[in-house]
């Protein structure tokens, strides 16, 4: 079945340090979400990314949406502990229908 | 985004026992999700909660081992049925079409 796989599944950085995760599925998207969970949460969503090349950004944050619509990254730039948690890409699905396959997250930790 | 609240928030449970889990919403919607949580994994979705119909099952979960009830459409309750230790995990609801709002999670635990 369809497949959203996400690497690394672990990040250690130093407070300051930049952060990337990235998402690959083998099947074309039609759009993907990304979420974040902290310790003891629930996942709180982030984005959702539609277009083809498409990038977003939250403050620090800096979403792309790859050209094939098969990739997609998560940037963090100068990591804060706030930052701390597990992030994870879900495949929305082609009908929006609220059905996610999720990765297997990266769960990052900020060492201050 | 909308405000979602579920019942038990944990509970610790013998095995060969049920729990239903509630979930309530502050707002009408049409679709609503039910997902588990492994210890360190990812989200898995077991169910489509379809309110008027029976709820629609992925590969791999059972309606006899984790029954859903739809009664409206700001409700839903999933049944974890004859539990055994594995079944201890996090079952989170959601909500939303384009984005998932998901409720606070019920976090169980088998013996």
């Amino acid at each position: 079945g369809q497949q959203v796989m996400q690497i690394p599944q672990y990040q250690h950085v130093q407070e300051g340090e930049d952060f990337t995760t990235y998402c690959n599925s083998s099947t074309t998207l039609s759009n993907i979400q990304w979420y974040k969970q902290r310790p003891g949460g629930h996942p709180v969503f982030l984005i959702q990314l539609v277009k083809s090349g498409e990038v977003k950004k939250q403050k620090r944050l800096t979403f792309q949406f790859g050209e094939a619509k098969k990739n997609s990254s998560l940037h963090i730039t100068a990591t804060q502990t706030t930052d701390v948690g597990t992030y994870f890409c879900a495949d929305g699905g082609s009908s929006n229908t609220g059905k996610l396959i999720f990765g297997q997250g990266t769960t990052l930790q900020v060492k201050p | 985004s909308a405000v979602i609240s579920q019942k038990p928030s944990r509970d610790i449970c013998q095995r060969g026992t049920s729990l239903t889990i509630q979930c309530q919403v502050d707002s009408q919607v049409t679709m609503m999700f039910w997902y588990r949580q492994q210890p360190g994994q990812s989200l898995t979705l077991i169910a489509t909660a379809n309110q008027g119909s029976e709820a629609t099952y992925e590969s791999g979960f059972v309606i006899d081992k984790f029954p859903i009830s739809r009664p409206n459409l700001t409700f839903s309750t999933l049944t974890v049925s004859n539990m055994s230790p594995e079944d201890s995990s996090i079952y989170l609801c959601s909500v939303g079409d384009r984005r998932g709002d998901f409720g606070p999670g019920t976090r169980l635990l088998v013996l």
